[in-house]
């Protein structure tokens, strides 16, 4: 599997934007990246996955860089519901056996502050 | 329903006790997984099934963990013989087996063995 690095942790005022950095260097041609956020004593919760185009839905902004080594998650408008530690996952290639699994690092502490 | 159901919330069992831990998964996902969190952990990657097979067993932590999953929905995640570590938050995720769809959780059970 690719391995993420993602910074610890990230302080955001409200209001502004919050953009959340992640390397994948070693990321494979099939493979996606997926942003997930886990929002204290809930299930993670899906935000948003693209492969190499920059995708954009409503909750926010994927930006993937041309060689596909690193991407950001922007949060257009941060609000204090959006405190949350945020993972960024490369998924495997899927099919039956392919191993569909994802792999959760340590992710980003994001606090979001009036 | 809509999202990932797991039942129950919330199990207290004594240690030595087998426990059985459910997951409805979303209608029509062919993929699900189980993951658990142990307090102020990351995500660890249990078991992943496509259809009623499970071609990825590998985060199962010792053979008194098993999961089964019947006729391509409801799955269950057993642990016999329940001891302190197991205590965590079992999680469930179901996706559409396709590359590139993304992967909805539910809200977890926490399980406490004392």
């Amino acid at each position: 599997d690719a391995k993420t690095t993602q910074p610890p942790s990230m302080d955001c005022a409200e209001g502004r934007a919050a953009n959340l950095p992640c390397n994948h260097s070693t990321i494979s041609g099939n493979e996606y990246v997926y942003w997930y956020r886990q929002i204290h004593s809930q299930g993670p919760q899906y935000i948003i996955h693209g492969l190499k185009n920059n995708e954009t839905n409503e909750m926010a902004s994927l930006i993937i860089t041309e060689d596909r080594k690193s991407s950001t998650l922007i949060l257009p408008h941060a609000t204090l519901r959006d405190t949350a530690v945020y993972y960024c996952i490369v998924r495997p290639g899927g099919g039956a056996g392919g191993g569909n699994k994802l792999t959760f690092g340590t992710g980003t502490q994001l606090k979001v502050e009036l | 329903g809509a999202g990932v159901s797991q039942s129950p919330s919330n199990k207290v069992t004594e240690k030595g006790k087998d426990v059985e831990l459910r997951c409805d998964p979303i209608s029509g996902h062919t993929a699900l997984y189980w993951y658990r969190q142990s307090l102020g952990q990351g995500l660890e990657f249990l078991i992943y099934f496509q259809g009623n097979s499970a071609p990825d067993k590998s985060g199962l932590p010792s053979d008194r963990f098993s999961a089964e999953r019947t006729g391509g929905s409801v799955s269950t995640l057993t642990i016999q013989r329940t001891q302190q570590e197991d205590s965590a938050v079992y999680l469930c995720a179901s996706s559409f087996g396709r590359l590139g769809t993304e992967a909805f959780f539910g809200q977890g059970t926490r399980l406490t063995v004392v």
